[in-house]
């Protein structure tokens, strides 16, 4: 089975930018989760979404949004880009009820 | 504020050494501490998990040993490989059924030949 995908790989944009990041959980998982790993750091909680609904929101601006979609992938937008957004960022999925959970290869986002 | 503090930043050892890595957490409410192996350009993995119930657990050469009373629990890999070499991050997670994880700042582990 395929693990958790993420599209695009890399990504540069320009300060003020808007940019949408996406999704696909391992098959049967219908919880995801967005993390941002700024360099050097451990991931952050950005989001967490289970059937479609927010879960659980980490202290991010409202810049940031997410939603889910009823095939449980999932997009994250982020506006007015700012230099220290430049991260990379992170999708997990898990197993509801589940505390395992499965990161993907992330996209590594550079706000110039 | 920090709620997991992980140590050392770094740490080089020898091929077959016992790289040992630390984690404290400060809220009691935390039930599940997972261990994540991170190439750079990749993901974290998932490695091993302990829950509190428990004050060690081993698989394969990687064993977590936890302290409840002193809220800490940590990493030994033994007889580490060059292919060892990777960040490790230590999480915990909170006992409400939708609790993310808190991750540790990372330690650099090199192993060298």
């Amino acid at each position: 089975d395929a693990g958790v995908t993420q599209s695009p790989t890399h990504l540069i944009k320009t300060r003020g930018q808007h940019v949408t990041l996406r999704c696909s959980p391992i098959s049967g998982h219908k919880s995801v989760s967005w993390y941002q790993q700024v360099l050097g750091q451990g991931p952050q909680f950005i989001f967490q979404y289970y059937e479609k609904e927010e879960r659980g929101r980490g202290n991010f601006p409202d810049r940031f949004s997410a939603r889910q979609f009823p095939n449980y992938s999932s997009e994250l937008n982020v506006n007015a880009l700012l230099l220290g957004d430049s991260a990379l960022y992170l999708c997990a999925s898990s197993l509801q009820g589940s505390s395992e959970q499965f990161f993907g290869p992330g996209t590594r986002l550079t706000v110039l | 504020q920090q709620q997991v503090k992980q140590s050392p930043q770094s740490l080089i050892v020898q091929k077959g050494g016992i790289p040992i890595i630390n984690c404290a957490y400060e809220n009691t409410a935390f039930d599940y501490f997972p261990w994540y192996q991170q190439f750079p350009g990749k993901g974290p993995a998932l490695l091993i998990a302990i829950r509190p119930d428990v004050s060690e657990k081993k698989e394969g050469r990687f064993t977590i040993s936890f302290n409840k009373s002193a809220k800490q629990f940590s990493l030994h890999i033994m007889d580490s490989q060059p292919g060892d070499s990777a960040t490790y991050f230590c999480a915990t997670r909170g006992n409400s059924g939708y609790s993310t994880l808190t991750f540790g700042k990372g330690t650099m582990l090199l192993v060298s030949p």
